[in-house]
């Protein structure tokens, strides 16, 4: 298996523009996470989708981030428009069902100057 | 508001020693503990958990304790080898739920050969 894929790997943009994250987890795997991690705050719980459903999105620290689950082996989360305070690196992990075990991608490393 | 915090934030262990990471929580509801090791580039992964009907969990070279009156819990890692080296980050979370688990803010752990 190869494990929750994430692209791309780093990323570095401008200020104002758009930038779309992309994840696949695990085939056979229900439940699916982004994370955010910087620094200054640690871990930190963006959005939960349960069968491609987003269950909690409490976490999304404000508009111009939104995420998508079309599929079961595809999600993404966008920020629009980027600022540097969004700078950091962005998991996604997946679970084969509730309360079990995540498993996170290597993450998205996020730049924007 | 932090609701787990993590001490220290950096540990230097010589190899055969042992490696002693603390967390301390405030929600008395938390009840699923576990802890997460993290590599260069990678994203985080389950390392060990406890639930807080025992006070202590082993797995290999890898300890849990857990006091439950002082709302703590620790890692305790014996015979710390290079191997080891890496960040991690103890967590907490409600209704045995993993998918909304607070984060502390992680240790780096450095093992000297």
């Amino acid at each position: 298996d190869a494990g929750v894929i994430q692209s791309p790997r780093h990323e570095v943009t401008e200020m104002g523009q758009e930038v779309t994250l992309r994840c696949k987890p695990i085939s056979g795997h229900n439940s699916l996470f982004w994370y955010r991690q910087t620094m200054m705050r640690g871990l930190e719980l963006l959005i939960y989708f349960n069968n491609n459903v987003p269950i909690d999105d409490s976490g999304m620290p404000e508009d111009r981030f939104s995420a998508k689950m079309p599929n079961a082996s595809f999600s993404t989360l966008k920020i629009q428009p980027s600022e540097p305070r969004d700078s950091a690196v962005y998991f996604c992990a997946s679970t084969p069902q509730e309360n079990t075990e995540a498993f996170f991608g290597q993450g998205t490393r996020l730049t924007v100057v | 508001q932090q609701q787990v915090k993590q001490s220290p934030q950096s540990l230097i262990v010589q190899k055969g020693g042992i490696s002693i990471i603390n967390c301390a929580y405030e929600n008395t509801a938390f009840d699923y503990f576990p802890w997460y090791q993290q590599f260069p580039g990678k994203g985080p992964a389950l390392l060990i958990a406890i639930r807080p009907d025992v006070s202590e969990k082993k797995e290999g070279r890898f300890t849990i304790s857990f006091n439950k009156s002082a709302k703590q819990f620790s890692l305790h890692i014996m015979d710390s080898q290079p191997g080891d080296s890496a960040t991690y980050f103890c967590a907490a979370s409600i209704g045995s739920s993993n998918y909304k688990l607070t984060f502390g803010k992680g240790t780096l752990l450095t093992v000297n050969p």
